[in-house]
């Protein structure tokens, strides 16, 4: 079975600082990967998404994820974060099946983030 | 447009009760999937239903069952509730066909007392 390992729970930074969280997954056959947010009292939205091609994914709100397929990795990049970034985020792994179609995420146990003013 | 949605918000429960969970898909989606949250943790993927049938299930018991409507809203029944199902239960659709993104719901807050 497949399963996805956050390396921080928690992380609190300053306003202005970079950040970097850590994605692993364990699948070694074909991926899509994800990176979902929830901000507080909101659900969960999609970040960015990596299916095939460039392995430097951008997303929403300055975030960019880079896909290093040697290492089973996608870590979450952000240059310069901003106080209304405090959230929880979750990495999630589907394992792509021949044919496409929808199916079942594996998540992480999800890294809460906060940023000081 | 609206997005998933799902009722009610919350819901309390005693140990050995049933529960019905609602979901209504985001407009044009045809999938949905069921995952539970607990404290603390990432969501787990409970079952997928497309074409009215369960189609993939994670490793939930079977008092974990499901069910499909022509519309595609979808409901979760969990019977026999144990203390431990104390949960978030997130519904996410997406297309079945080239759609591989899923939109998911507020989800509905679970306390089995």
């Amino acid at each position: 079975a497949q399963s996805v390992s956050q390396h921080n729970h928690h992380v609190i930074l300053s306003e202005a600082a970079s950040l970097e969280l850590g994605c692993n997954y364990s699948y070694g056959g074909t991926v899509n990967l994800f990176w979902y947010v929830q901000y507080p009292g909101q659900h969960l939205q999609l970040l960015l998404k990596y299916f095939s091609g460039d392995p430097l994914v951008k997303g929403i709100k300055g975030f960019e994820a880079e896909f290093i397929k040697s290492k089973f990795s996608f870590n979450l990049r952000k240059p310069s974060v901003q106080w209304s970034d405090t959230a929880e985020y979750f990495c999630a792994v589907k394992h792509r099946i021949s044919g496409g179609g929808a199916d079942g995420l594996t998540f992480g146990k999800g890294t809460h983030l906060i940023i000081q003013p | 447009d609206a997005g998933v949605t799902q009722s009610p918000t919350h819901l309390i429960k005693t140990r050995g009760q049933q529960v019905t969970l609602r979901c209504s898909p985001k407009s044009g989606h045809d999938t949905v999937s069921w995952y539970q949250q607990a404290l603390g943790q990432g969501p787990q993927f409970i079952f997928q239903y497309y074409e009215e049938e369960e189609r993939q299930r994670g490793n939930f018991p079977d008092r974990f069952s499901g069910h499909q409507f022509p519309n595609y809203s979808s409901e979760l029944n969990v019977n026999a509730l144990l203390l431990g199902d104390s949960a978030l239960y997130l519904c996410a659709s997406c297309e079945r066909t080239g759609g591989e993104t899923q939109y998911f719901g507020p989800g509905t807050r679970l306390l089995v007392l």
